[in-house]
């Protein structure tokens, strides 16, 4: 069973629109909070990441929100744009450990 | 530029047949990843390796081995392919001091027939 449990499996918005991702986990353990974008006939690669001691994270049009008690975190697109149509996956580490759980990803389709 | 490079990105085996995917990483990163990705389902860790000569079993590595005989080059070996293994294979490899971030090849395509 996935230790990252992610939604919606896909979504469409309009340009200009705010998609958004959220993603639930349930090992305390965890620490690190990455999120990767992959276009297709491309390997992911990592776009933003969170650590548990900030409750938000923002890097240009994307913004990473973290609940700690409630365990969950979610990816927000500012102004999405068609460029921003990919998958994106969430993930969660332990830093003392080098392997990724990945949630099953999230297609985001921008529309003109 | 970190560079993963995957030997194959469309690959055509027959069931029963052995099968070799290879990666290769040019960073000098000790650590690397093999995954597949199936639609729904995300990515799921195979197996992966953090020095030569060593591996551990990641979620499903079960049909699959690995090896890594060289710092840069890491193999995946579906021992006798069933058509189950049809998939995209997707590798990865990161710095030790770094573990976080882990840096994709652009995948292998594998049709099991």
């Amino acid at each position: 069973q996935q230790q990252v449990k992610q939604s919606p499996q896909s979504l469409i918005v309009q340009k200009g629109g705010i998609p958004i991702i959220n993603c639930a986990y349930e090992n305390t353990a965890f620490d690190y909070f990455p999120w990767y974008q992959q276009f297709p006939g491309k390997g992911p690669a990592l776009l933003i990441a969170i650590r548990p001691d900030v409750s938000e994270k923002k890097e240009g049009r994307f913004t990473i929100s973290f609940n700690k008690s409630a365990k969950q975190f979610s990816l927000h697109i500012m102004d999405s744009q068609p460029g921003d149509s990919a998958t994106y996956f969430c993930a969660a580490s332990m830093l003392s450990y080098p392997r990724l759980s990945f949630g099953a990803g999230t297609t985001v389709t921008v529309r003109a | 530029d970190v560079k993963v490079t995957q030997s194959s990105r469309y690959l055509v085996k027959r069931t029963g047949e052995k099968v070799f995917l290879e990666c290769v990483q040019d960073m000098d990163h000790e650590n690397m990843f093999w995954y597949r990705q199936d639609p729904g389902l995300g990515l799921r860790l195979i197996y992966f390796s953090y020095d030569v000569k060593m591996k551990e079993k990641g979620d499903i590595p079960e049909g699959y081995s690995v090896s890594r005989e060289k710092k840069e080059r890491f193999s995946l070996i579906l021992e006798s392919a069933s058509t189950n293994q049809t998939s995209m294979y997707l590798c990865a490899s990161s710095l030790a001091g770094r573990k976080d971030t882990q840096y994709f090849g652009p995948g292998t395509r594998l049709t099991v027939l």
